[in-house]
């Protein structure tokens, strides 16, 4: 699975968009852009997956390169139940492990 | 509720006492896999299994066994517990790795302590 790279923080305004970038560069044609996030000590959560289209769900949408060499999610009006760190994670469909990396950690000020 | 659960949800204990972390998912998911999260490394996989009677190591089997009788349920046994397997354990289910993306479901932790 390609690695992926993530700035290690970001601060957000509570009630703005909040864009979160990655870096893929390295992702082959098969690969998916999976994006998750862990609240504290919680479970990670699933957030969006995308392939080559940019993908929306109730959570937040997913901008993904021409080149698919790089993504962005959107988390459109961010809240303070958003503070989490995030993980962009790129994984082949038939791979079954997912491999975390160090996330952004997003902190949503009021 | 389409839901993972956990139990227990923490776990303090002594080396060498086995004890088992239940795994149960109601979603008819045919993969299952358990995941370690340690400080300064991330999520790590232990086991999966992709089916029922199907399981093989991840990245960190060492000291773990598991099994999988029933689809729902996937436990994690520690036969002989030590310090260094003090950790926050999560358990993840999905639809089978193949064909199309398959988001994972995580269950709430289970965070162990061997003393």
């Amino acid at each position: 699975d390609a690695k992926t790279t993530q700035p290690p923080s970001m601060d957000c305004a509570e009630g703005r968009a909040a864009n979160l970038p990655c870096n893929h560069s390295t992702i082959s044609g098969n690969e998916y852009v999976y994006w998750y996030r862990q609240i504290h000590s919680q479970g990670p959560q699933y957030i969006i997956h995308g392939l080559k289209n940019n993908e929306t769900n109730e959570m937040a949408s997913l901008i993904i390169t021409e080149d698919r060499k790089s993504s962005t999610l959107i988390l459109p009006h961010a809240t303070l139940r958003d503070t989490a760190v995030y993980y962009c994670i790129v994984r082949g469909a038939a791979g079954n492990k997912l491999t975390f990396g160090g996330g952004t950690r997003v902190l949503v000020k009021p | 509720e389409a839901q993972v659960t956990q139990n227990p949800r923490y776990l303090i204990t002594v080396t060498g006492k086995k004890l088992t972390v239940t795994c149960s998912q109601n979603m008819n998911h045919e993969y299952m896999s358990w995941y370690r999260q340690d400080p300064g490394l991330g999520l790590r996989q232990i086991y999966y299994s992709m089916n029922v009677e199907v399981t093989d190591k991840g990245d960190v089997p060492e000291g773990y066994k598991v099994s999988r009788k029933e689809k729902r349920n996937f436990p994690l046994i520690l036969e002989s517990p030590s310090p260094n397997q003090t950790s926050l354990y999560f358990c993840a289910s999905s639809l089978r790795p193949g064909q199309g993306a398959r988001e994972q479901y995580f269950g709430p932790g289970t965070r162990l302590t061997v003393t």
